[in-house]
């Protein structure tokens, strides 16, 4: 079974710099997709950014860039300026290439500091 | 356009209580999930609509039941609540499950079982 793990519960960051989450991922296949999902504390679940693993270019989305590494299963996201709206959970998530599996990591909480 | 919404908000039940979580979509997805959030846990897929008419079960579907109702509306059912279900639940929604295609989730239902 795949999974995916989030090896750092908290992180933080001060206003207009530049933070990196980690995340890394256990799987077989060859296929897949890789997602970063920001919960604020409205809870609502909101996509930051989706990467296709065949696909060698990391994905991009404003301030959210992935650092993605195949080989080494990992996924890293980096929020550049960062922003006080930017504070809440990021969890990371893998998809298979057939729709059977979905899973999600632990979390990682961010905290922007003014 | 109001995306992914969920009923209720917020529900407190006894332990041997039964109850019915909505949701409904109004984006012409294809395929619909729920899924439950613990402490200190991402999200865990409980069961999944594919299509309309087609239902299967996730990584944690014991004590649940579900139906999808017609192609927007997908609903949880909780047969005999125990305390192990209390949990925030969301429902979510994409295009389609296969390429695993962004989901895009409902704002969350908080259970309480005492």
């Amino acid at each position: 079974a795949q999974t995916v793990t989030q090896s750092q519960p908290e992180m933080s960051v001060q206003e207009a710099e530049t933070v990196t989450l980690s995340c890394t991922y256990d799987t077989s296949e060859s296929d897949y997709y890789l997602f970063w999902y920001k919960q604020p504390p409205s809870r609502q679940m909101i996509l930051v950014i989706r990467q296709e693993a065949y696909k060698q270019q990391n994905a991009t989305e404003n301030r959210f860039s992935v650092n993605f590494q195949k080989a080494a299963k990992s996924f890293s996201l980096k929020i550049s300026d960062s922003q006080l709206g930017d504070a809440a959970m990021y969890f990371c998530a893998y998809g298979d290439n057939y729709g059977q599996n979905f899973v999600f990591g632990p979390g990682t909480r961010l905290s922007v500091l003014p | 356009n109001a995306g992914v919404t969920q009923t209720p908000k917020f529900q407190v039940l006894k332990t041997g209580q039964s109850m019915t979580l909505q949701c409904a979509q109004d984006m012409n997805h294809n395929s619909m999930y729920w899924y439950r959030q613990d402490p200190g846990m991402g999200l865990r897929l409980i069961y999944y609509s594919a299509s309309e008419g087609t239902t299967d079960k996730g990584e944690v579907p014991n004590g649940y039941n579900v139906s999808r109702l017609n192609k927007r509306e997908f609903s949880l059912r909780l047969e005999s609540a125990a305390p192990s279900q209390t949990s925030v639940y969301f429902c979510a929604s994409s295009v389609s499950r296969s390429r695993q295609e962004t989901q895009y989730f409902g704002p969350g239902t908080r259970l309480l079982v005492l």
